[in-house]
């Protein structure tokens, strides 16, 4: 069974810094693009980053370059979002999403979601 | 970027009537599009993809269509756990990956 299970979310003030982990299982996790999708309170889901099987290509949304770093080990089965210089604007649920295949060329779409993990940022 | 505009907002239907749900895109997408169903406090849920090919375990009453820029997803006679937010979003431009705003389908 796939399951995907965020952690790191919490409370922090402006400026703050968190790293989300996204801890995968049941799937062969180097055989699978990876993304983040945020939610904030009552809004829509939005693309935050994605990355290739192997690392070797992410990309991140305008919204959040520069200070939003996705990354993955895949001896560890994780996924990580190193989070810095927050803004009240980043105050989402945060969920990773697993693409089926190794690259997102035409096949972008998430059959695996995990649970999600709210990340707060107020002072 | 590839903009996804979903309508209406809001559908409100009785309970065994259909619905019809509209996602268009800003440019030619091919037929690289996903919808997702979100009920309130839960993870999004993979209905279609492709434009037309059902996610496993997907109830045959959930069917999609179109490409190029017009999308559709119908779900025929719905049912009280089908009252949720729907979402498209196009994976033929990357990146990024880009989400509709989402229609509601509300009890009538």
């Amino acid at each position: 069974e796939v399951q995907l299970l965020e952690s790191g979310g919490g409370l922090v003030q402006p400026g703050g810094s968190l790293r989300l982990s996204c801890r995968a299982s049941g799937f062969t996790f180097t055989n699978h693009a990876m993304t983040w999708v945020r939610q904030a309170p009552g809004k829509g889901l939005e693309w935050v980053a994605g990355i290739s099987f192997n690392g070797g290509s992410t990309a991140h949304a305008d919204s959040v370059k520069g200070r939003l770093t996705i990354s993955r080990d895949n001896s560890k089965n994780t996924l990580y979002l190193q989070m810095n210089r927050l803004r009240a604007e980043d105050t989402a649920i945060y969920f990773c999403a697993q693409a089926p295949r190794k690259y997102y060329d035409e096949s972008g779409y998430h059959p695996y979601w995990g649970q999600g993990t709210l990340v707060t940022v107020s002072s | 970027e590839v903009v996804m505009t979903q309508s209406p907002a809001t559908l409100s239907v009785s309970p065994g009537e259909g619905a019809t749900l509209s996602c268009r895109a800003s440019q030619s997408i091919s037929i690289n599009l996903a919808w997702y169903q979100q009920k309130p406090g839960q993870t999004p849920r993979l209905l279609i993809y492709d434009a037309s090919t059902r996610a496993t375990g997907i109830p045959a009453r959930f069917s999609g269509r179109g490409s190029g820029t017009e999308f559709i997803l119908t779900i025929s006679s719905l049912q009280s756990e089908d009252f949720a937010v729907y979402y498209c979003q196009q994976y033929n431009r990357w990146p990024p990956l880009t989400f509709g705003g989402g229609t509601k389908v509300e009890i009538k």
